[in-house]
C-alpha cells in the first residue's frame, strides 16, 4: 500500500543542536512538502519539492533546510534548533497536475528544550 | 493572495445532532478543495475533495461539502453526528503554485455531548 512514513515519532533535541526529521513515500509522488502543526496556526507549509534534487522555500522557511536525494526521501533539517521550533511536523507527497491526490505521514513530535 | 478561513475555532454539537463547518477560501480562479479531518494524535486523514464540476461532494462516514463560487465557501456538513467524529477538521486549498501545495485553514475542534 502506498504511504508516507515519518521519522522519528518523537524527538527531544537541545537547543543549538542540529536535528533531521526524514520522511519516505511509496506513492512514486513527484511532490512532498514538509509542514509544522501549531495550536492556533492549523498547517503551515515550511519547504516543499517537485523531485529529486529539488527544494523550494515554504512559507515559513527561516530556519529550516530540506534534501530532496531520492523521489523516494524528503528530509527536514534544523541546523541549530530553538524551542520555537517545537511543533508536530507533518510531510506529505502528491503528484504535479491540479487534480492531485496528497497522503500524509503519521508526524513527528519534537521538542527543543 | 490564497488563503482559508475557518472562523470557529471550536463547535459543539450533540450526538445525532446535524454539524456545519464553516470554511471561506480567497483564490485565483478555479479552486481545488479538500476537507481533513485529524483524530487525537493521528495524522490527517481526507474526507472529501471537490474538482471543478458537481459542487456538492460526498464524502466519507456521511459527510459532505458543499461548493459555492458565489461565497467564496466550502461547507462542510453531516447530517447525524457520533461520538467518532470529536476531532479537528480543517479545509484547504491546492495551490494554482507552489509546487500544488495545499493551504490550510486554522481548523475547527469539533466536541460532540452526549
Amino acid at each position: 500500500e502506498a504511504a508516507v512514513t515519518q521519522s522519528p515519532r518523537n524527538k527531544v533535541a537541545v537547543t543549538g543542536g542540529k536535528v533531521t526529521l526524514s520522511c519516505n513515500q511509496t506513492n512514486n509522488h513527484n511532490n512532498m512538502y514538509w509542514y509544522r502543526q501549531d495550536t492556533g496556526h492549523g498547517l503551515r507549509l515550511i519547504h516543499y519539492s517537485y523531485g529529486a534534487g529539488s527544494t523550494e522555500k515554504g512559507d515559513i522557511p527561516d530556519g529550516y533546510k530540506a534534501s530532496r536525494p531520492s523521489q523516494e526521501n524528503f528530509s527536514l533539517i534544523l541546523e541549530l534548533a530553538t524551542p520555537s521550533q517545537t511543533s508536530v511536523y507533518f510531510c506529505a507527497s502528491g503528484h504535479q497536475g491540479a487534480n492531485s491526490d496528497y497522503t500524509f505521514g503519521s508526524g513527528t513530535r519534537l521538542l527543543v528544550i | 493572495a490564497q488563503s482559508v478561513t475557518q472562523p470557529d475555532a471550536r463547535v459543539t454539537v450533540s450526538e445525532g445532532a446535524s454539524l456545519q463547518l464553516r470554511c471561506k477560501y480567497s483564490y485565483f480562479g478555479t479552486p481545488y478543495l479538500f476537507w481533513y479531518v485529524q483524530y487525537p494524535r493521528q495524522g490527517l486523514q481526507l474526507l472529501l475533495k471537490y474538482y471543478p464540476g458537481d459542487p456538492v461532494v460526498q464524502g466519507v462516514n456521511g459527510f459532505e461539502a458543499e461548493f459555492s463560487k458565489s461565497n467564496s465557501s466550502f461547507h462542510l456538513r453531516k447530517a447525524s453526528v457520533h461520538w467518532s467524529d470529536w476531532a479537528v477538521y480543517f479545509c484547504a486549498v491546492s495551490m494554482y503554485q507552489g509546487g500544488r501545495a495545499l493551504i490550510f485553514g486554522t481548523g475547527t475542534t469539533v466536541s460532540v455531548s452526549p
